[in-house]
């Protein structure tokens, strides 16, 4: 089966920098996909990772290892606003995008 | 622009009424997507569309019904509605079906008594 896991919750502080973990197995890989979904909204685009290595978007970087089946979302400098729930997406062999349960990230002043 | 529009906000209806979710993007992307989002679970996916005309099943077809008469609508149908599909209704659009980025709508809050 398909699996995507991801930490249920997180907290951490104002101003701090969290990682939140991706481990994936899925039949095929085309891609990753980190999204944020503030409580009651619509999920919205982060970052997209397809080959190794380190993408880095201002305050949001995402990794991804294709030979581990893992990748992580970081986030520097938090701020009260990046109180989210995190949510990770693979697009399997037949372009489909599966996604994980989300990481609800707690921000404390 | 508006991206992705969906109608009603939020419904409540009774066990085996009918309804349409509506669904209207004005991207001219080429594919749509219903997704559900249910506590605890990740988003999974009725009904896509990678083109107008075109329709596929996706993890949780059952009880849903879509149609895609042209690139701009996507409606979901529940013929009869259970208890079970209480939940979170998101519509979804994309360029194309490849890398491309999934943009979503607002979303429909829907509860089935």
């Amino acid at each position: 089966g398909q699996n995507i896991d991801q930490p249920t919750e997180m907290t951490a502080t104002e101003g701090a920098i969290v990682q939140i973990n991706c481990t994936y197995q899925t039949s095929g890989f085309n891609g990753l996909f980190w999204y944020q979904q503030h409580a009651g909204e619509a999920p919205t685009f982060l970052s997209y990772n397809v080959l190794d290595g380190l993408e880095e978007k201002g305050r949001f970087s995402s990794f991804l290892s294709r030979s581990k089946g893992y990748s992580y979302l970081l986030l520097k400098e938090l701020q009260m606003k990046d109180s989210a729930s995190y949510l990770c997406a693979v697009r399997d062999s037949n372009y489909q995008l599966i996604w994980g349960a989300g990481t609800k990230l707690i921000i404390k002043p | 622009t508006a991206g992705i529009t969906q109608a009603p906000t939020s419904q409540i209806l009774a066990a085996g009424r009918s309804m349409t979710l509506r669904c209207t993007q004005d991207m001219r992307h080429n594919a749509m997507y219903w997704y559900r989002q249910d506590l605890g679970l990740g988003l999974r996916l009725i009904h896509y569309s990678n083109t107008a005309g075109t329709t596929g099943k996706g993890e949780v077809p059952d009880g849903y019904s879509v149609s895609r008469a042209n690139t701009d609508d996507f409606p979901l149908t529940l013929a009869s509605a259970v208890p079970s599909q209480t939940s979170v209704y998101f519509c979804a659009s994309s360029p194309g079906t490849g890398s491309d980025t999934q943009y979503f709508g607002p979303g429909t809050r829907l509860t089935v008594l």
